[in-house]
């Protein structure tokens, strides 16, 4: 148990519509990060949050955003969704320092119909 | 831009045999490398890293040497078991801008007893 929780751990839902998944980190850790994990893409970062603020956007679509509240859990905003968007949503977090280890979460399976 | 290339999968080996899987980057400055497992319906699991050049990182008889010269860091084990079955990434992060992982595209092994 790596300590990262994500809720919920499946997700089926229709094009067009919009998710919203979660993510607590481990205790002490400030820094959040999302990752999806697809056949075609393989494993890719997707936004970064540090201590309530973003920190970095990495292949993320327009139609996703997400955000880190005061007690440092986040969420991830899937709008407008699309077959393609069928993935596993990781979240990751750590203390936030350079080299620092990233302890990832179960992981969100989508599925778009 | 920064990236990493494993060795293709699938890999099948008997029980007790010796593990290589190669991993190669490609990174501006000094990256840390890390490996993770992936065991069938889980997240990530940080399997060992190494933050500079020489490191050897080790856990649970693996091992991987962080090669500047070669920008390699291969993982080797020397005898693996049935319970090694699992899908394994090469990660690189580097220590400019976001603390982003970087993800090979995995190497799924199978033990066969």
């Amino acid at each position: 148990d790596s300590g990262v929780t994500q809720t919920p751990k499946h997700l089926i839902t229709a094009t067009g519509q919009r998710v919203t998944l979660r993510c607590s980190p481990r205790s002490g850790d400030l820094s959040v990060y999302w990752y999806q994990q697809s056949l075609d893409q393989g494993l890719q970062f997707l936004i970064q949050y540090y201590n309530g603020e973003e920190r970095a956007k990495g292949n993320i679509l327009e139609r996703f955003s997400a955000q880190q509240f005061p007690d440092l859990h986040s969420e991830l905003n899937l709008s407008s969704l699309e077959l393609g968007d069928s993935a596993l949503y990781f979240c990751a977090s750590s203390v936030a320092g350079v080299g620092e280890t990233q302890y990832f979460g179960p992981g969100t399976r989508l599925l778009v119909l | 831009g920064d990236s990493v290339t494993q060795m293709e999968g699938p890999v099948t080996l008997s029980e007790e045999a010796f593990l290589t899987i190669n991993c190669t980057y490609t990174a501006t400055g000094y990256p840390s490398l890390f490996w993770y497992v992936q065991y069938p319906g889980e997240g990530l699991q940080l399997l060992l890293k190494a933050t500079k050049a020489d490191d050897k990182g080790s856990n649970k008889g693996f091992e991987a040497t962080y090669r500047k010269e070669t920008t390699s860091f291969h993982l080797e084990k020397g005898s693996v078991q049935v319970s090694d079955s699992a899908v394994y990434f090469c990660a690189l992060s580097v220590p400019s801008g976001a603390q982003k992982l970087v993800f090979g595209q995995g190497t799924r092994l199978t033990i066969n007893p």
